[in-house]
Formats: structure tokens, C-alpha cells, sequence
């Protein structure tokens, strides 16, 4: 079975600040994983997401990722954030091996500051 | 190529009552998976369809039943309705094909028990 832990319910950031939301992970076996958001009365879009290759993975809307295995981290960041990046950012795994489900960690409010 | 829609966006029930939510998903794709979104938590997986069969379940009880039809769309039908099944419902839809298969996001179904 695969646990995300999102270390922070909550980011407020000023606008053109940096930012980086952090996922940890925990599984027995090889995983994917990602990153989604939800803005208000949305559902779920895709960010990035890691299924092999390089550690570093660029996604839409200028956000990254770094997958650690070492450290079964997998932390979203953008160099500069703007008003419209305000929403709630879930971090997800699945395991590698068919259509698995995805686990969602608990989602990281970020609030981006004018 | 049209999304994964769900209908309705929003409904109100009382306890006890039944509910049946309805999820079309993207063309070509022939997998549908639910997931429920408690207020202020991570979507967690109920279960998901592949050609009109239950192809794996979450910690959901049998009161969370679903129904795939020959054009991949679904229902999800929840009876014996409590207060803690208010929330927001995802469909997600994805196309069996290799190892790795993108889900993609309805906008949801929010529904209020009272």
C-alpha cells in the first residue's frame, strides 16, 4: 500500500516570491507520481508527474518537481508565483504496475499575496 | 474530443435517502474510476470500472455501489445515505493501454446530507 504526506496545510507567499510545497511518500513498491491541482468548484488537473528518467520533472504553469528516492520526497516549486497559482495543490502516487489508483495526500492551500 | 463531465454539480439529500451520480467519460477512454473529496481532505478512491465490471475497490462499505454501461459512462449509487457521505465526488476517466494509464478529472458532484 502507498501514504502521501503533504507537510503543509497551508502557504500563503507573496506574489513573485519563490515557492516550494513539499510530498512525501511511503510504498513498498515502485511508484509514479504527481501532482494535481484544484482550484474553487473545480476538479483535478494535472501538473506533472514522474514515471521514470530524470529526477527532475517540468510540468505546466512553470511549477517542477524533484523526485528523491533516497528521500521518498517528490516537492513541488516555482521560482515565481502569481495571484492566479492560488489553489489547493494535492500530491498523488500510484504504483507502477497497471491502473492502479491514485493516493492523494490531505492538499496544500496555497495563498498567493498581492 | 470532449472532457469527463458529471451531472449533477450540485445535490442536497436528507439521511437515509439513495443517490445516483452520473459520470460521462472522454472519448476513447474505457476505464472509470470514482473517488471521494471530504471537505478540507484528499480525494480517496471508492472504486473503479473496466468494460462494465468493479476492477478494484477502496475502504468503501457495499452501500457504495456502480455501474459501468457499454459506452463506458457510469453511475455511482450510494444508499442509506449519512451525514459523513457530503462531499465532493470525482470521476476520472483513463484508457487501459500500457503500463501507465493518465486520469483524467471530472468537475464533480457535490453532495450535502442533511
Amino acid at each position: 500500500a502507498q501514504s502521501v504526506t503533504q507537510l503543509d496545510s497551508q502557504v500563503p507567499v507573496f506574489e513573485e516570491a519563490p515557492v516550494e510545497l513539499r510530498c512525501n511518500y511511503s510504498s513498498s513498491v515502485s511508484v509514479y507520481l504527481f501532482w494535481y491541482v484544484q482550484y474553487p468548484n473545480q476538479g483535478l488537473q494535472l501538473l506533472l508527474k514522474y514515471l521514470s528518467g530524470s529526477t527532475l520533472v517540468k510540468g505546466i504553469n512553470g511549477f517542477e518537481a524533484e523526485f528523491n528516492k533516497s528521500q521518498t520526497s517528490f516537492h513541488l516549486r516555482k521560482p515565481s508565483v502569481h495571484i492566479s497559482d492560488t489553489a489547493e495543490y494535492f500530491c498523488a502516487v500510484s504504483a507502477n504496475s497497471g491502473n492502479t489508483p491514485l493516493v492523494f495526500g490531505k492538499g496544500t492551500r496555497l495563498s498567493v499575496i498581492a | 474530443e470532449t472532457g469527463v463531465t458529471q451531472s449533477p454539480t450540485h445535490l442536497i439529500k436528507t439521511r437515509g435517502q439513495q443517490v445516483t451520480l452520473r459520470c460521462s467519460s472522454q472519448s476513447g477512454h474505457n476505464t472509470v474510476s470514482w473517488y471521494q473529496q471530504a471537505l478540507g481532505q484528499g480525494p480517496q478512491f471508492i472504486f473503479q470500472y473496466y468494460r462494465e465490471e468493479e476492477n478494484g475497490r477502496g475502504n468503501f462499505p457495499p452501500r457504495f455501489s456502480g455501474l459501468q454501461f457499454p459506452n463506458y459512462s457510469s453511475e455511482l449509487n450510494v444508499n442509506a445515505l449519512e451525514l459523513d457521505d457530503s462531499a465532493l465526488y470525482l470521476c476520472a476517466s483513463s484508457s487501459i493501454a500500457g503500463s501507465y494509464n493518465e486520469q483524467f478529472f471530472g468537475p464533480g458532484t457535490r453532495l450535502t446530507v442533511l
